[in-house]
């Protein structure tokens, strides 16, 4: 069965400093990749996918997140963070079956500090 | 607003009782999800209806619970004789597969809780 994980559970940082979040899955496919940031009170967010192409994607907010096949995984960075990005950070997978299902890892909490 | 919507937002219920939710999706969004997220963990797969059919039930999902998506545009989630452990987050996502099906759109959750 797929899975994700999200080693780093809670994080704290500054404001600008640079940010990484992990994330790696498990599944011998091809896959689609997401991250998902998720505000205090507020919805889940799309902030960024890979399906296929550059394995380098670009999202919202100056957001980017890097592909490595060989290593099944699919980080998330940040040059420099504010403190609006206070939030909890998911990361998810699915598996090109016609589903569409995501399947999430247990989230991020980042904790900008101004 | 055009995004997903769900109602209620919050729901108290005794032991027992049923409880029923709905999701109303993106217009013309062809696919709509359930998922559940319980505190400190992200959310786990339901459910998903394509149109009016669902098309995958997770283990997760007991009989105690279903969905139905009668018209293929909005969608109920039913839970009969509720238990503490169905409280939970029930969040609600929908996808148009003639744009890349696997971009979901989510909803602002029904936040179930059971005393």
């Amino acid at each position: 069965a797929q899975s994700v994980s999200q080693h780093n559970h809670h994080v704290i940082l500054s404001e600008a400093a640079s940010l990484e979040l992990g994330c790696n899955y498990s599944y011998g496919g091809t896959v689609n990749l997401f991250w998902y940031v998720q505000y205090p009170g507020q919805h889940l967010q799309l902030l960024l996918k890979y399906f296929s192409g550059d394995p380098l994607v670009k999202g919202i907010k100056g957001f980017e997140a890097e592909f490595i096949k060989s290593k099944f995984s699919f980080n998330l960075r940040k040059p420099s963070v504010q403190w609006s990005y206070t939030a909890e950070y998911f990361c998810a997978v699915n598996d090109r079956s016609n589903t569409g299902k995501l399947i999430f890892g247990q989230g991020t909490t980042l904790q900008v500090k101004p | 607003d055009t995004g997903v919507s769900q109602n209620p937002r919050h729901k108290i219920t005794k032991r027992g009782q049923n409880v029923t939710f709905r999701c109303d999706p993106i217009s013309e969004h062809n696919r709509l999800y359930w998922y559940r997220q319980t505190l400190g963990q992200g959310p786990e797969f339901l459910t998903y209806f394509q149109n009016e059919a669902q098309l995958e039930k997770s283990r997760l999902l007991s009989d105690r619970f279903s969905a139905e998506r009668p018209k293929g545009s909005f969608s109920t989630l039913e839970i009969q004789r509720t238990e503490q452990g169905d409280s939970a987050m029930y969040l609600c996502a929908s996808s148009l597969t003639t744009q890349g099906p696997y971009e979901q759109y989510f909803g602002p959750g029904t936040r179930l809780t059971v005393t």
